[in-house]
């Protein structure tokens, strides 16, 4: 069963420091996401990107972060200057363009800013 | 901003019973629902969905609910066993607003079946 593939599982960093976290999606899929869930709180979407470029972003999504399809199987997720509250787990998602279609998930990166 | 609320944080269930998780979501303009199950330490895996012009949808052990006057759906299932133990977040989208297909999650509910 096709995955979507994401490294490191975990990354601890120092607060100010620049994180890029790293994703394969589903090779056929076109909509790729990332989510977040702080630990014990909801799975909180923070960005879609289609066709290149961002579709939708979150009020979490500001100028600390960036997204990137630098060739065609990678997805990246990069996190300027971390912060202590940016400690999370990371969740990218890759779906189909078709109705009623679930994401299908990695199995996240767990992000501990010290 | 609570779209999609489950107000159980937690179950506990006999094996073989049944398991009812509860859902409800506040904006009109969700069009699809959905239940994703997370293990610890693994991304949420996505387990049945249902139209907004349905009312039901079953899949092997699990059958979804949705009551759009109500804006409530339930996920149950029979029988449950030990396996099911994981969180089970209910998720909404519209995709009558574009076809990036945004999902808004609920806190989930952690479901425990006892053997």
């Amino acid at each position: 069963e096709p995955e979507v593939t994401q490294t490191p599982s975990h990354q601890v960093t120092q607060m100010g420091q620049e994180v890029i976290l790293r994703c394969v999606p589903i090779s056929n899929h076109l909509y790729f996401y990332w989510y977040r869930q702080i630990l014990g709180q909801k799975v909180e979407f923070l960005v879609s990107f289609y066709n290149n470029e961002i579709s939708e972003k979150s009020e979490i999504f500001d100028d600390q972060f960036s997204v990137e399809r630098p060739d065609g199987s990678n997805f990246t997720l990069k996190i300027r200057s971390t912060k202590l509250e940016d400690s999370a787990m990371y969740f990218c998602a890759s779906s189909e363009v078709r109705q009623g279609g679930g994401y299908t998930f990695g199995s996240g990166t767990r992000l501990t800013v010290v | 901003d609570q779209q999609v609320k489950q107000n159980s944080p937690s179950l506990s269930v006999q094996e073989g019973r049944i398991s009812i998780l509860n859902c409800d979501y506040t904006n009109s303009m969700f069009d699809y629902f959905l239940w994703y199950k997370k293990y610890p330490a693994e991304g949420p895996t996505f387990l049945i969905s249902i139209s907004s012009i349905k009312d039901k949808n079953e899949d092997g052990r699990f059958t979804v609910f949705l009551n759009k006057s109500a804006k409530h759906l339930s996920l149950h299932i029979v029988p449950s066993q030990p396996g099911d133990s994981a969180v089970y977040f209910c998720a909404a989208k519209s995709e009558r607003s574009g076809g990036y297909q945004k999902v808004t999650f609920g806190t989930g509910t952690k479901l425990q079946v006892i053997p």
